[in-house]
């Protein structure tokens, strides 16, 4: 069975720091990775989602790096806002079917 | 077609009851899923759909759980005989079958008292 671990379980940081959030899986046999950002009591909105063959994949101040053979995924927020203020999923997809594997996500807290 | 969207948002009821839930997905997605999220934790894997027909249940969906598709459009989601352990998030997420990103909707808070 897939496990999924995201450490930090939580961060604060203040305004303009970047953010560091790491995520690890335990079966390296993956579809892709997705990054989520979830607001309180709200469903999920997809960041980036990276393939397993790419090793990395951007988007505006977002950047997620991807080591498929480490079981590693990283993802970098640039020049943090109190608007990136949320909890951030990982989830990987099953190479057979796609369902999804979450993580406990980290709880980001951006201090004006 | 703005996105997947559920129905309703918020459900509370007594220990007992049965309750329904409605995911319409995005307009000709063939993929449905369902996911349960409890506080503080990712949301689990129940069960998905290719068009009408369920593919896969998690070990997490019990007898009491139900989950149907007709016509391959819209799902329900039914839980009978309620238990306090059932008070979670239910997600539903759809996707075409040639993309990899699953697009999901705002959830239904379900409290069980």
């Amino acid at each position: 069975k897939q496990e999924v671990t995201q450490i930090p379980a939580a961060l604060s940081v203040p305004e303009g720091e970047n953010l560091v959030l790491n995520c690890s899986f335990t079966d390296s046999a993956i579809y892709n990775l997705q990054w989520f950002r979830q607001d309180p009591g709200k469903g999920l909105t997809s960041l980036l989602l990276i393939q397993s063959s790419q090793r990395e994949q951007t988007s505006g101040r977002l950047n997620a790096s991807l080591d498929k053979s480490s079981g590693r995924s990283t993802l970098y927020i640039a020049a943090s806002q109190p608007g990136d203020s949320a909890t951030y999923l990982c989830a990987v997809s099953s190479l057979y079917d796609y369902k999804l594997s979450f993580g406990a996500g980290t709880t980001v807290t951006v201090r004006a | 077609d703005t996105g997947v969207s559920q129905d309703p948002r918020h459900k509370i009821t007594k220990r007992g009851q049965n309750v329904t839930f409605r995911c319409d997905p995005i307009s000709e997605h063939n993929r449905l899923y369902w996911y349960r999220q409890t506080l503080g934790q990712g949301p689990e894997f129940l069960t998905y759909f290719q068009n009408e027909a369920q593919l896969e249940k998690s070990r997490l969906l019990s007898d009491r759980f139900s989950a149907e598709r007709p016509k391959g459009s819209f799902s329900t989601l039914e839980i009978q005989r309620t238990e306090q352990g059932d008070s979670a998030m239910y997600l539903c997420a759809s996707r075409l079958r040639r993309e990899e990103t699953q697009y999901f909707g705002p959830g239904t808070r379900l409290l069980v008292l």
